[in-house]
């Protein structure tokens, strides 16, 4: 069974900081997603990381996969406050069973971003 | 605009009622997925589809059940053997099951028990 493990799971930042937000895998997959949720609302879309490797930038947040660890990251270059969110990482389990493609996304638990002034 | 829409945005259930959330999407997406959200937690999957007609357990469907008789819809059924259904329910769709473009989420139900 896949198990996708973020950390921390909050984070009270100031702004103008970086840091770094985690994610842990279990099992192999070269697909990993990145979400963002404001609070109440849906999930945005991030990032689509495909291969080992994989670095993507967009302003201040870069996230990155490293498939022999299981292991993505995503920095937060110089925090601002409207960065404050949930984001999630999210695994993709893809495969084929009786020649139908499918694709199950196991979601991490989240980390709830604060960004203070 | 192509999207997602979900409905109602808030539903009530009484004790041993079963109630339908609405998903319908015009992206031409071929998957279609629903997940549960509790607070503070992540997503966990309910049920999904592939291709009309045809729909998978996921990691959480007891207490719930589906349809996908038209390829823009698939409805959530919370049955009463659901027995702690208060929860945020998304809809998510995405163009080729295991594709490689990420998974587009509906706006949401908020359901809780009256």
């Amino acid at each position: 069974e896949l198990k996708v493990e973020q950390n921390p799971l909050f984070l009270s930042m100031q702004e103008g900081k970086n840091y770094t937000i985690y994610c842990n895998y279990s099992t192999t997959s070269d697909r990993l997603y990145w979400y963002r949720q404001d609070p109440g609302k849906s999930l945005e879309s991030l990032f689509v990381l495909l291969s080992n490797g994989a670095v993507k930038q967009e302003g201040r947040l870069m996230a990155s996969l490293d498939t022999k660890a299981r292991l993505s990251t995503l920095h937060i270059t110089a925090a601002v406050h409207d960065l404050s969110a949930t984001y999630f990482c999210a695994v993709d389990s893809y495969g084929n069973a009786g020649g139908t493609s499918y694709g199950k996304l196991t979601f991490g638990q989240g980390t709830i971003l604060t960004v203070h002034p | 605009d192509g999207g997602i829409t979900q409905s109602p945005k808030y539903l009530f259930r009484k004790e041993g009622q079963n109630v339908t959330l609405s998903c319908e999407q015009n992206l031409n997406h071929d998957a279609m997925y629903w997940y549960r959200q509790d607070p503070g937690q992540g997503l966990r999957l309910i049920y999904y589809s592939q291709i009309v007609n045809d729909f998978q357990k996921g990691d959480i469907a007891e207490g719930y059940s589906v349809s996908r008789e038209k390829k823009e819809s698939f409805p959530l059924t919370v049955t009463s053997a659901q027995k702690n259904p208060t929860a945020f329910y998304l809809c998510a769709s995405s163009m080729i099951p295991g594709g490689y473009q990420p998974q587009h989420f509906g706006d949401g139900t908020r359901l809780s028990i009256l």
